[in-house]
């Protein structure tokens, strides 16, 4: 499709259990970013990748949370052993060329609906 | 560090109602960019507009209009004649450079219901 893509749109499960989360940027994107949108947290930085290595990682929670991008293209965000206070809706966007070019319009996909019984 | 702020959490107009939300930001960059995003009730992110620190001109896109005043850091955003269809989450955003990576602050949003 032309838009980010997101899979699962909803993922129930147990707390404790590892989850994984995909998100397929827009063809051509170089950049992608991982963002949490909770109620209370608003939205909130995760990890942003160029290419397939990433610069800045400083919004992870903590050490449960990782992620990967192979190939510059799909990307997949872990959550080992999750936390209740993990559930939250997991946004992954997309944008043109960083580098001189700042700044470009970041393309969302519809998130990830995860929640923690 | 940077800061969005949308003091409106909430905001209820009728149709054909004009309609302004606000945004007030903090930063140190020099150069920077400010976005503003619309969340539908369906829930994905859609991104209306994107202005530069340089940029100071209002900008007009059919019934949207935005106001960047730097002098008092804020972003504004006014839809004219509102529609049902404008009931959204409206987010604005700024971003933060950090060496090679360029993320979004977000504001914690305002609540746009349209009614008949």
């Amino acid at each position: 499709g032309a838009g980010v893509s997101q899979s699962p749109s909803n993922k129930v499960t147990e707390k404790g259990k590892d989850v994984e989360l995909r998100c397929d940027p827009i063809s051509g994107h170089t950049a992608l970013y991982w963002y949490r949108q909770s109620l209370g947290q608003g939205l909130e930085f995760l990890i942003y990748f160029q290419g397939n290595s990433a610069p800045d990682k400083s919004g992870l929670p903590s050490d449960r949370f990782s992620a990967e991008r192979t190939g510059g293209s799909v990307s997949t965000l872990t959550i080992q052993r999750t936390q209740q206070e993990d559930s939250a809706v997991y946004l992954c966007a997309s944008s043109a060329r960083q580098g001189n070019s700042l700044d470009q319009p970041q393309h969302f996909g519809d998130g990830t609906r995860l929640s923690i019984l | 560090a940077q800061k969005v702020t949308q003091a409106q959490t909430e905001i209820s107009v009728v149709e054909k109602e004009d309609v302004t939300l606000d945004c007030v930001y903090e930063t140190r960059d020099t150069t920077y960019y400010l976005f503003w995003y619309k969340q539908p009730p369906s829930g994905e992110l859609v991104f209306l507009i994107r202005r530069n620190s340089f940029d100071e001109q209002n900008e007009i896109s059919g019934r949207y209009s935005w106001n960047f005043q730097k002098s008092t850091s804020s972003f504004n955003f006014t839809i004219t004649a509102s529609q049902v269809v404008d009931s959204a989450v409206y987010f604005c955003a700024l971003s933060e450079h950090t060496g090679t990576a360029s993320k979004l602050t977000f504001g914690t949003g305002t609540r746009l219901q349209v009614t008949l």
